[in-house]
């Protein structure tokens, strides 16, 4: 299957803050990614849809301002939490949709902000 | 208002059993229905999809059953495996343009 690669896959941090996640498509190119989150047990809260070239769509309740997103290329979004608060410790993973349809997913980055 | 609800949270199977998950959707303009598997500290990966086109889809010991009328899904894992012992998720796009994904369930293999 195509390979979706994310990093870092662990980050510890102090709070105040920011941490940048990389999510890059290996074998493929992706004009749109998802950014999730997920909590312990619990299912992918979906944060936003990242466009290649355009600014990402957030999901209600989501701070863009808090959870930035950049789609850089076909192949590279970043998610960048700026000043990074201790429940903003959590599991983001990435994902890349190609041209068929399959969403991958990346192996996801633990961010813990002390 | 939850697009996918998934059933059961949790299942324990004996190894060579049958696992089966269930998977009910509220918008017919869904056209794509993923699964997926999650281990524990991993990101999720794409187990088997079916379209609605389609009753069933079978991939080795996997198999998709669709019901459009009921609006239902279903995984059917056979010969059960420990290593299948992790947690399970439906989804359901339309146009691929965004996936709701179910809450999951956690399988659990006894050897």
């Amino acid at each position: 299957g195509a390979v979706v690669s994310q990093h870092p896959s662990r980050v510890i941090c102090k709070s105040g803050t920011s941490v940048k996640i990389e999510c890059r498509s290996l074998d493929f190119q992706a004009t749109t990614m998802f950014w999730y989150r997920q909590f312990p047990k619990q299912s992918l809260m979906l944060m936003a849809t990242s466009n290649e070239g355009s600014k990402a769509t957030y999901e209600q309740g989501v701070e863009k301002d808090k959870f930035l997103i950049n789609h850089a290329s076909l192949t590279l979004s970043t998610l960048t939490v700026t000043s990074a608060h201790p429940e903003d410790s959590s599991f983001y993973i990435c994902s890349a949709c190609r041209d068929t349809g399959e969403l991958f997913f990346g192996e996801g980055s633990r961010l813990t902000v002390l | 208002q939850q697009q996918v609800k998934q059933s059961p949270q949790s299942l324990i199977v004996q190894k060579g059993g049958i696992s089966i998950i269930n998977c009910a959707y509220e918008n017919t303009a869904f056209d794509y229905f993923p699964w997926y598997q999650q281990f524990p500290g991993k990101g999720p990966a794409l187990l088997i999809a079916i379209r609605p086109d389609v009753s069933e889809k079978k991939e080795g010991r996997f198999t998709i059953s669709f019901n459009k009328s009921a609006k239902q899904f279903s995984l059917h894992i056979m010969d059960s495996q420990p290593g299948d012992s992790a947690t399970y998720f439906c989804a359901a796009s339309k146009n691929f343009n965004k996936f709701y994904f179910g809450s999951g369930t956690k399988l659990n293999v006894k050897p």
